[in-house]
């Protein structure tokens, strides 16, 4: 399968910083990216959708002024997650498909970021 | 929106005997239909998958199938090994997937 590489694996950072994860399709062009979150023997929750070069698209619930997404480039897109908190610490993973909207086809995940916000 | 239930959310087997892992959808509009392993730590990787115009495909141990009329979809492994233990998840959607809430498969050597 394609590879997704997801950047960095750990990250450990103080309440009231920012930090940003990188998510790379390192063999494909990513029209489509996802970031998912995930807590301890959970699902995985899909945060928002993002396609190169326009806005993300939020789930319900999800504060976008919280994580902010871009995807500029067709193999990067970047999740930052504003003013962390405590509550913010979980697994942040995304997702990369080629395909666009309404041709699905098969998405890749990088290996996650485990975020722990002291 | 898209709802996926999965059962059962545990489920230990002997080494050698098979898994099933089913998966319900609500969406008819649905046509994609993922399984993901995920390991430890790790990020899920995708293992098989179906589309809505096909009832079953195959994959040396590893089979899913569907059914569009009753909403359902299945996960077989046959001759399980130890290294298939894992958390496995479904998938249904159309432009997005949802993800049910996981399978822990336990195979006991």
């Amino acid at each position: 399968g394609a590879v997704v590489s997801q950047h960095p694996s750990r990250v450990i950072c103080k309440s009231g910083t920012s930090v940003k994860i990188e998510c790379r399709s390192l063999d494909f062009q990513a029209t489509t990216m996802f970031w998912y979150r995930q807590f301890p023997k959970q699902s995985l929750m899909l945060m928002a959708t993002s396609n190169e070069g326009s806005k993300a698209t939020y789930e319900q619930g999800v504060e976008k002024d919280k994580f902010l997404i871009n995807h500029a480039s067709l193999t990067l897109s970047t999740l930052t997650v504003t003013s962390a908190h405590p509550e913010d610490s979980s697994f942040y993973i995304c997702s990369a498909r080629a395909g666009r909207l309404g041709m699905y086809t098969e998405a890749f995940f990088g290996q996650g970021t485990r975020l722990t916000v002291v | 929106g898209e709802n996926v239930e999965q059962h059962p959310s545990t489920l230990s087997v002997q080494e050698g005997d098979s898994a099933v892992i089913k998966c319900t959808y609500s969406d008819s509009a649905s046509n994609y239909f993922p399984w993901y392993k995920q390991e430890l730590g790790k990020g899920p990787q995708l293992i098989i998958d179906i589309r809505s115009n096909v009832g079953e495909k195959k994959d040396q141990r590893i089979a899913v199938t569907l059914n569009k009329t009753a909403k359902h979809f299945s996960l077989h492994i046959t001759e399980t090994q130890p290294e298939d233990s894992a958390v496995y998840f479904c998938g249904g959607g159309y432009q997005k997937v949802t993800f049910g809430t996981g399978t822990k498969l336990q195979v006991i050597p």
